[in-house]
């Protein structure tokens, strides 16, 4: 099982261009997450889908949209780059939303110019 | 929202026992409350979740006193390795809307 993966792992964007991030997880989990994490805080999350077919904002959702492709894949997408969004991004995944235990992926470091 | 309030940073010497406190003042009725274990370049790992009173786990025992409004994350003799960020987490799913609220977190530093 490789739990949570996450591509790309780096990236580089200029102000302006448009980028998906895109996460997948092998753990049959309903429900999955993004969060952003800046330097030196903790973990803000962006958007949420508790199950397949639906999506929900969560703290910080402006200037993001996402895709619940399917059970498996939970996509994150920028349309126009700020370098506000200059963070690591984390995907992650429970098996239900409420007492649920969260597995994170690696992380996509994204940088924007 | 239920905001959660940490020490930023404490320093402990191997084989010591830590205790890291998580203050959540305004914790609602259906949250659980959640530790994570953060490497640096790593996704948090879970630790263990409460709702109250105590829970053990093979790492660590979380302590919820009656009134919820804090919580205690206990890690027994520690190592070097267990240097890394421990993050409280509250929160509940309640209806359509997710809330969830990440503390700042604590830099735990282990000492040889």
């Amino acid at each position: 099982n490789a739990g949570v993966t996450q591509t790309p792992k780096f990236q580089v964007l200029k102000t302006g261009q448009s980028m998906t991030l895109q996460c997948a997880q092998d753990m049959n989990h309903n429900s999955m997450y993004w969060y952003r994490q800046d330097p030196g805080m903790g973990l803000r999350l962006i958007y949420y889908s508790a199950s397949e077919g639906t999506t929900d904002k969560g703290e910080v959702p402006n200037g993001y949209n996402v895709s619940r492709l399917n059970k498996r894949e939970f996509s994150l997408r920028l349309e126009s780059a700020a370098p506000s969004q200059t963070s690591v991004y984390f995907c992650a995944s429970s098996e239900t939303p409420l007492t649920d235990t969260q597995y994170f992926g690696p992380g996509t470091r994204l940088t924007v110019l | 929202l239920a905001k959660t309030t940490q020490p930023i940073s404490m320093d402990s010497y191997e084989g010591q026992e830590v205790n890291i406190t998580c203050s959540h003042n305004n914790i609602a009725t259906n949250d659980y409350i959640t530790w994570y274990q953060q490497f640096p370049s790593q996704g948090p790992r879970f630790i263990i979740q409460g709702y109250k009173t105590k829970v053990t786990n093979e790492v660590a025992s979380l302590f919820i006193p009656a009134d919820r409004k804090s919580s205690t994350l206990s890690l027994p003799r520690v190592s070097l390795s267990d240097t890394a960020v421990y993050y409280c987490l509250v929160g509940a799913f309640s209806g359509s809307a997710r809330q969830l609220t990440f503390g700042s977190g604590t830099q735990l530093t282990v000492l040889p």
